[in-house]
């Protein structure tokens, strides 16, 4: 069975501070690895994709991959009140040709 | 035009009705899916078709139907659904797998909101 895991939430956390995401994988097969923003009554959109271990910085937002570890994570640093939003991981395995997602983390950035 | 265009974007329908969702993406992409959503899960793939040929088909009910007449459209056709379809049902497209350029990324419609009476 391919599983996305992540802790459903909800996570909270201040104006400014660094909300940390996190999800791990199943699959060792698991290749590619994004990580969704779904706001409340809307569809998801990509924010950041990593394929490599390491980190990858966009804007505020770091992805970081771990492949040995099957973990992957989304750093939002100095956190806003418009990141209040359901995080969504997902993985990709070639082979199966799709992509398997995660339940979703939800965020609320209290002002 | 935006990339991947849903309708209608809410739906009520009885378990006797049969409606159609139907899907539209802008893309030139060659892969589509339906996905269902549900409350406090994850993101249940249902259909994908690639170049208008059906790849998957994750177990789902045959009160479910797809159609994909071309690499642009795609439809989903309910007939005698029950309560517990009641979900956000998802479209979203992608380059094909085969393509040498498929990143695994999706680019998802608004969306469907259906609810089954």
């Amino acid at each position: 069975q391919k599983e996305v895991e992540q802790n459903s939430g909800p996570l909270s956390v201040p104006e400014g501070a660094i909300a940390s995401l996190n999800c791990t994988y199943s699959d060792r097969g698991s290749q590619s690895f994004f990580w969704y923003r779904q706001y409340s009554g809307k569809s998801p959109e990509l924010i950041m994709s990593i394929y490599s271990n390491g980190d990858k910085e966009d804007g505020r937002f770091t992805a970081q991959l771990n492949k040995a570890s099957q973990y992957v994570s989304l750093l939002i640093r100095d956190s806003q009140p418009s990141d209040s939003a359901t995080y969504l991981c997902a993985a990709s395995i070639w082979s199966a040709r799709q992509l398997t997602f995660g339940s979703g983390t939800q965020l609320t950035v209290l002002p | 035009e935006t990339g991947v265009t849903q309708t209608p974007r809410h739906l009520v329908m009885g378990m006797t009705n049969k409606k159609s969702l139907k899907c539209e993406q802008h893309l030139g992409h060659n892969a589509m899916y339906w996905y269902k959503q549900s409350a406090k899960k994850p993101l249940e793939l249902m259909f994908v078709y690639n170049f208008k040929e059906q790849t998957e088909n994750n177990s789902v009910p045959s009160r479910f139907s797809p159609e994909c007449p071309n690499s642009s459209h795609l439809f989903l056709h309910l007939h005698t659904l029950q309560p517990e379809d009641s979900a956000l049902y998802l479209c979203a497209s992608s380059h094909s797998w085969d393509s040498g350029v498929n990143t695994g990324e999706l680019f998802f419609g608004e969306g469907s909101r259906l609810t089954v009476l």
